[in-house]
């Protein structure tokens, strides 16, 4: 099974900083890889897809790369309503896999 | 795009729960499908997919337990949960990938 390391586990974050959340790949999946973001009592909603792909309607201030097996998901100006719990998800192979979340806090 | 699950519930140990979700707004029938579950207080964890020629695939924690099935007809996706353990218990979601059901919870516990 391919595991998603996820970090940070949280963080807390001013509207002026760029927030980086990085998940590493114990194998290659070939930008089989997506972003969510969770607010409490709400259902996931799709950021990024395939590694670097905007979601519709998702703002230009989410962006994602790769850098080797380990993916990021920058947030620039982060806005108050950015803060929640953000995954990633591998589709490159099953079992499909989860990183273990990031709780981010935008003061 | 609208996902809506039902069936959930409280149920014993060992029973069996059959939960529904019903898909509109797009072809359901080209889309393959998941079942991703979140036991309280807890992370995302990937449970089934059916493909759109259902096709199945299951995580190991339910694998001959768990039967994902879909009816193209009724625009439906199922998830079949026998022998339910406690650590089953936790809010459901259909998904495409891009777009999530609003989840339904699933409480075993005697």
């Amino acid at each position: 099974d391919i595991q998603m390391t996820q970090s940070p586990a949280s963080l807390s974050a001013s509207l002026e900083e760029i927030v980086t959340i990085t998940c590493k790949a114990s194998q290659g999946i070939d930008d089989y890889l997506s972003w969510y973001q969770q607010k409490p009592g709400k259902s996931p909603q799709l950021l990024i897809y395939d590694a670097t792909s905007l979601a519709d309607g998702v703002p230009s201030r989410f962006s994602g790369s790769r850098s080797g097996t380990q993916y990021s998901l920058k947030i620039s100006r982060p806005q108050v309503d950015d803060s929640g719990i953000y995954y990633c998800l591998q589709s490159y192979s099953t079992p499909f896999t989860f990183g273990s979340g990031t709780k981010l806090e935008i003061k | 795009v609208q996902l809506v699950e039902s069936g959930g519930g409280l149920v014993q140990p060992g029973k069996s729960l059959k939960l529904s979700c019903s898909a509109s707004g797009f072809t359901f029938s080209s889309y393959g499908m998941h079942w991703i579950r979140q036991a309280p207080g807890k992370g995302l964890d990937w449970v089934a997919y059916i493909s759109s020629s259902s096709g199945t695939v299951y995580a190991d924690a339910v694998k001959g337990r768990f039967t994902i099935s879909r009816d193209n007809a009724k625009n439906t996706l199922y998830l079949q949960l026998n022998s339910l353990k406690s650590e089953d218990t936790a809010i459901y979601y259909c998904a495409t990938g891009a777009h999530w059901g609003q989840g339904v919870m699933v409480t075993v516990s005697s």
